[in-house]
């Protein structure tokens, strides 16, 4: 079993749709969580950056955690057109190594 | 633009040059690391530096060759690669010199080996 696991996808949705993204882990060691955003031929971007269960918000972005069932969720409203990119979840449990999902890649219709 | 600065942005090399790729970050970050990404994969972390000391080494092929000249630039070394090197290189740096901190990413280099 995987440490964390996320559906590849790809996730296909038309202009406005609200997106949810999700990931689930093993490890209850994790203590912080992030979400990025990967264009194509691009670097991952940062996202959202969470260190404790519950919700962040940041514009069109909501990032949720539920350490409990070992879960996280990354929420887009009015999703656009340049959003259609893959989104890598991430987490840490302390020191250097940072464990991604696989990514899902999501596809906003215009 | 990211603040972490990667060049060169492509590099095509053959098996028997040598080449290096060069990452920089005025962040004040305190540690620096080195990933290899493939196609529709994740990153996978090749080298971490923290407090210009190499922390992590995870197990890769000496003819990759990193060093940390100061606490904003990190450099790798290639040599004698192989075709299965080529990949999306990425730099990375985080605040916190023990990693507690997330990651910020510089655009890559895109290395095709010949």
């Amino acid at each position: 079993q995987k440490e964390v696991e996320q559906d590849p996808g790809p996730l296909s949705v038309p202009e406005g749709a609200i997106v949810s993204l999700n990931c689930t882990y093993s490890n209850s060691a994790f203590q912080y969580f992030m979400w990025y955003r990967q264009y194509s031929r691009k670097g991952p971007e940062l996202l959202m950056y969470t260190y404790s269960s519950g919700n962040k918000e940041d514009g069109r972005f909501t990032a949720q955690v539920d350490k409990s069932s070992k879960y996280i969720s990354l929420f887009i409203r009015d999703s656009q057109p340049s959003d259609s990119a893959t989104y890598l979840c991430a987490m840490g449990g302390g020191g250097f190594k940072t464990i991604f999902g696989a990514g899902t890649r999501l596809f906003v219709k215009a | 633009d990211t603040e972490v600065t990667q060049t060169p942005k492509h590099l095509v090399m053959g098996m028997t040059n040598k080449k290096s790729l060069k990452c920089e970050q005025h962040m004040g970050h305190r540690a620096m690391y080195w990933y290899k990404q493939k196609a529709k994969k994740p990153p996978e972390l090749m080298f971490v530096y923290s407090y210009e000391k190499l922390s992590i080494n995870e197990s890769v092929p000496s003819r990759f060759s990193p060093e940390c000249p100061n606490s904003s630039l990190l450099n790798l070394h290639l040599h004698a690669l192989q075709p299965e090197d080529s990949a999306l290189y990425l730099c990375a740096s985080s605040q916190d010199g023990g990693g507690n901190s997330p990651l910020h990413f510089g655009n890559g280099t895109r290395l095709t080996v010949t």
